[in-house]
């Protein structure tokens, strides 16, 4: 059902940067609606990284950044650590299912 | 700190009701929305609806017909029934807090419980 397209995966080397892209549409990041990103550790529950397209709750690095434009967004990891291999989640609400919020398909992130 | 513990029966039959419960400690339920999300195994996140301090409920369309929400805010508890169950609802379910300064994103999680549909 979800709306929202994530890669796959994604890999990098430690020290490395890499982005993860959440591809929407009108209905959703397009209409200017706030993108959130999750990122979910193995076994544990998911945990908010980024919220209202580019802001950081307290505790989260500046390593983790996020940004949007069009019907897309961004969730870019500068400076990988091996703990930074987890599944992302970006999510935004959707007015195409009467405000239901959306979760999208979800990356994996491997730190080679 | 707030934190979320879901609570509930591990193992419902088809065609069953499933009934989650998420108990709220460290701070209070008012002026917040509170929502379950579930994760079925090996796959992603599916919103499933929010419920508000006040009772006022938004379910996920594709749910809809076969959930409901509700609110103790004396037992600082909310609850989930979901109907008619079969093997498709087998998923961890999460209770999370709908962050009221954060845009609207869930900023607390529980830790999910794990829900299986099994005859």
């Amino acid at each position: 059902q979800s709306v929202l397209t994530q890669p796959p995966s994604v890999s990098g080397a430690p020290g490395q940067s890499v982005t993860i892209s959440c591809t929407g549409s009108s209905t959703n990041i397009g209409a200017g609606y706030d993108v959130h990103w999750y990122q979910q550790l193995p076994g544990s529950a998911p945990k908010l990284l980024i919220y209202s397209t580019s802001n950081r709750p307290t505790g989260v690095p500046d390593r983790f950044s996020g940004s949007k434009s069009g019907t897309s967004a961004s969730l870019a990891i500068t400076g990988l650590q091996a703990e930074d291999e987890a599944d992302y989640y970006c999510q935004s609400p959707d007015s195409s299912l009467s405000g239901s919020k959306v979760f999208g398909t979800g990356t994996r992130v491997t730190v080679l | 700190q707030v934190q979320l513990q879901e609570s509930g029966p591990g193992l419902v039959k088809p065609s069953e009701t499933l009934s989650l419960t998420c108990s709220v400690s460290g701070g209070s339920m008012t002026n917040y929305f509170w929502s379950w999300i579930r994760q079925p195994p090996g796959k992603g996140l599916e919103w499933i609806g929010y419920i508000y301090y006040g009772g006022s409920t938004t379910y996920n369309p594709s749910l809809k017909s076969r959930i409901a929400m509700s609110v103790d805010t004396s037992k600082n508890q909310f609850s989930l029934e979901l109907r008619s169950v079969t093997a498709a609802d087998t998923a961890v379910y999460y209770c999370a807090r709908v962050g009221a300064t954060k845009g609207g994103a869930f900023d607390i999680w529980g830790h999910g419980t794990m829900f299986t549909v099994s005859s």
